[in-house]
């Protein structure tokens, strides 16, 4: 399967804890965003990264959140200091810049849960 | 600022035709995007429109109307696994960052 995968499908961490998702893209894509989805919403852009280099963050990215992609390839997303409202899905999708459609292709997700 | 209106809710019979609306205010435009998300899943790409007009692919048909920040989706032949949520999604000027709508669940029926 050459899709985009993401680790761990679910989370479930106490309030104050640090949790770490991982995203591997499609192998060729340049382009990789982190978004965050709550129940009965659409996805919320978090970030994302061209190759290796941070482009753009969200203001809903507080200094909690950090997130990296040192060589290009997979990218993590760190939550620091675990608060309730943190309880959601977190969703990486990879495209390829350059090709007229820029179609994201999303990954399964990893649901956090924070008690 | 940034706002993208669907409908909440829709519900549809097996076998009929379904319009789900969307209209977008956003700081550019440079293409959206229609994805198709069942529950607990994460979202498919199903469209793209870049220029005014319709696409169509299948039983799923896209149009949009930039002059009016409009577009649909429309779904026929509806069968149950169409059961989902549809999401438009516009991404902004520069070419960088997509905007979600809230996505509007459909139920089709027998």
């Amino acid at each position: 399967d050459t899709g985009v995968s993401q680790d761990p499908r679910h989370k479930i961490t106490k309030r104050g804890q640090n949790v770490t998702f991982r995203c591997d893209p499609i192998s060729e894509h340049n382009r990789l965003y982190w978004y965050r989805q709550t129940l009965g919403q659409g996805p919320e852009f978090l970030t994302y990264f061209q190759n290796e280099a941070q482009l753009e963050k969200s203001r809903l990215l507080s200094d909690r959140f950090s997130a990296e992609r040192p060589k290009g390839s997979f990218s993590t997303l760190e939550i620091q200091r675990t608060e309730q409202g943190d309880s959601a899905m977190y969703l990486c999708a990879s495209s390829l810049e350059g090709v007229q459609r820029y179609e994201q292709y999303f990954g399964p997700g990893t649901r956090l849960t924070v008690t | 600022g940034q706002n993208i209106d669907q409908p909440t809710e829709m519900t549809a019979t097996e076998g009929a035709i379904v319009q789900i609306n969307c209209t977008y205010q956003t700081s550019g435009f440079n293409g959206l995007f229609w994805y198709q998300q069942h529950a607990g899943e994460a979202p498919t790409f199903l469209s793209y429109n870049v220029l005014d007009g319709l696409e169509e692919k299948g039983r799923f048909s896209s149009f949009l109307s930039r002059s009016k920040g409009y577009s649909y989706l429309l779904l026929k032949e509806l069968q149950m696994k169409d059961s989902a949520s549809y999401l438009c999604a516009v991404r902004d000027n520069y070419g960088q960052n997509f905007v979600f709508g809230p996505g509007t669940r459909l139920s089709v029926l027998p």
